[in-house]
């Protein structure tokens, strides 16, 4: 059974660099896709990115760059750095699988992406503030 | 942006009873949907994916429906552990997007 657990700093200061991990258990992360979703208060669930097979990566364009999502094989975690964060970065922030693993052509070359999430983590709240 | 409108926002029911979310999207997603349930200070939970799939585990009591932009989410003589939070969500193969619905609360 795979399991995922987020840990990170509980509060983080404007304009600064939220960091989180996220500790698998059950299963290696060396291949696979690890993906990053938040919630922030009163809002609805808000994909921010992942990461495929140890490198490939892609991000929700809503974060404008500021998300980079790792792994540490070593570690068997996934890490995200979210850079430059204002009060609306406030969110439980949860680590999850990505499943149903899909092939689509683009610009000529095969992509490899997945259609939903099976495995989270219970999450970690994060509040931005001075 | 494809938006996601879950409805209704809250529904109250009994143990026993059989119920059914709607989700709506916002143009067509074909059956690129899946269905979680979420506890609080839990882990989400996937219930549903492609619409109408059963994830592992899940009992025969959940199932799901539809295509296009309308999509049901059905529980069938609901236990007491079934009241939770259940998202829709949808996906866009490329570029990869992923938006879910605002929820719904199945509540006592």
């Amino acid at each position: 059974q795979v399991q995922l657990q987020e840990s990170g700093p509980g509060l983080v200061r404007p304009s600064e660099t939220l960091s989180l991990t996220c500790t698998v258990s059950g299963g290696s992360i060396s291949s696979g896709c690890w993906s990053w979703i938040r919630q922030p208060p009163g809002k609805r669930l808000e994909w921010i990115g992942y990461i495929i097979d140890s490198g490939n990566t892609n991000y929700n364009p809503s974060f404008n760059s500021r998300a980079t999502v790792s792994v540490d094989t070593s570690q068997n975690q996934v890490s995200l750095t979210l850079r430059s964060v204002t009060d609306a970065d406030t969110a439980v922030y949860y680590c999850a699988r990505g499943a149903g693993f899909t092939s689509v052509w683009s610009w000529g070359a095969p992509r490899t992406t997945v259609a939903h999430f099976d495995y989270w983590g219970q999450g970690t709240l994060v509040a931005v503030s001075p | 942006e494809i938006v996601m409108t879950q409805s209704p926002g809250t529904l109250s029911v009994s143990p026993g009873e059989r119920v059914s979310l709607l989700c709506r999207a916002s143009q067509s997603v074909s059956t690129n949907l899946a269905w979680y349930q979420h506890k609080p200070g839990q882990a989400p939970r996937l219930l549903i994916y492609g619409a109408s799939t059963r994830a592992t585990g899940v009992p025969a009591r959940f199932s799901g429906s539809g295509s296009g932009t309308e999509f049901t989410l059905t529980i069938t003589s609901l236990q007491s552990e079934d009241f939770a939070v259940y998202y829709c969500q949808q996906y866009n193969k490329w570029p990869p997007e992923y938006t879910f619905g605002q929820g719904t609360k199945l509540e006592i």
